[in-house]
């Protein structure tokens, strides 16, 4: 596609309920990262793919949080049993490769946990 | 971590005016980048500096980049009010296991005054 599409833009569920970010990077962009970003806040890294793989995981807050992207295309972050700390925009970005190369973000999808 | 660190959190100028901002990092890197956040949604680029490299100019953009002192600054010429959003610097790093991550700071909040 011409740009980084994320979906929904905007979600609103009730806590304990699960959610799934959609993210679907440039065409032929290799890594793919997700990063959140709560209220006037920088960006927290959660997640990096190379391809289908994510070599460390370690950056996602909680095992509640789980990450896969198919097809070394479309990736899904899912939240499971939300909680009203996970309220925050989430965004995605890619890159051709890694290293040593700029990020391409989509909008964003802002999620509010109620 | 290698977070990068800005420099004022806020800046208010008027239109005409030049901004300068800064990052410090704490560790060795390969590249530098600079970010420009409207609205609190998707981050576009702005200009990448190679650790090899000192000044980098784009068009009003002017960033040079100290690897002794791990700073780099941003400066922005004839400021307009369209020029207002928050500017975020990234650094790289790779983790264990292969992971590739690009780090952000918490931003410099601009506001261009018309």
């Amino acid at each position: 596609g011409a740009g980084v599409s994320q979906s929904p833009s905007n979600k609103v569920t009730e806590k304990g309920k699960d959610v799934e970010l959609r993210c679907d990077p440039i065409s032929g962009h290799t890594a793919l990262y997700w990063y959140r970003q709560s209220l006037g806040q920088g960006l927290e890294f959660l997640i990096y793919f190379q391809g289908n793989s994510a070599p460390d995981k370690s950056g996602l807050p909680s095992d509640r949080f789980s990450a896969e992207r198919t097809g070394g295309s479309v990736s899904t972050l899912t939240i499971q049993r939300t909680q009203q700390e996970d309220s925050a925009v989430y965004l995605c970005a890619s890159s051709f490769t890694a290293l040593n190369e700029k990020l391409f973000f989509g909008s964003g999808t802002q999620l509010s946990v109620l | 971590s290698q977070q990068g660190e800005e420099d004022p959190q806020a800046l208010s100028i008027q239109e005409g005016e030049n901004a300068t901002m800064n990052c410090s990092y704490k560790t060795s890197i390969n590249n530098l980048q600079w970010y420009r956040q409207n609205s609190g949604r998707g981050l576009v680029h702005l200009i990448l500096i190679r650790s090899n490299e000192r000044e980098k100019h784009s068009g009003r953009l002017r960033v040079t980049l100290d690897t002794s002192k791990k700073s780099s600054s941003l400066l922005i010429t004839a400021s307009r009010a369209a020029d207002t959003a928050s500017y975020f610097c990234a650094t790289d790093g790779v983790l264990r296991a292969g992971s590739y991550q690009l780090t952000f700071g918490k931003g410099t909040k601009l506001s261009v005054i018309p």
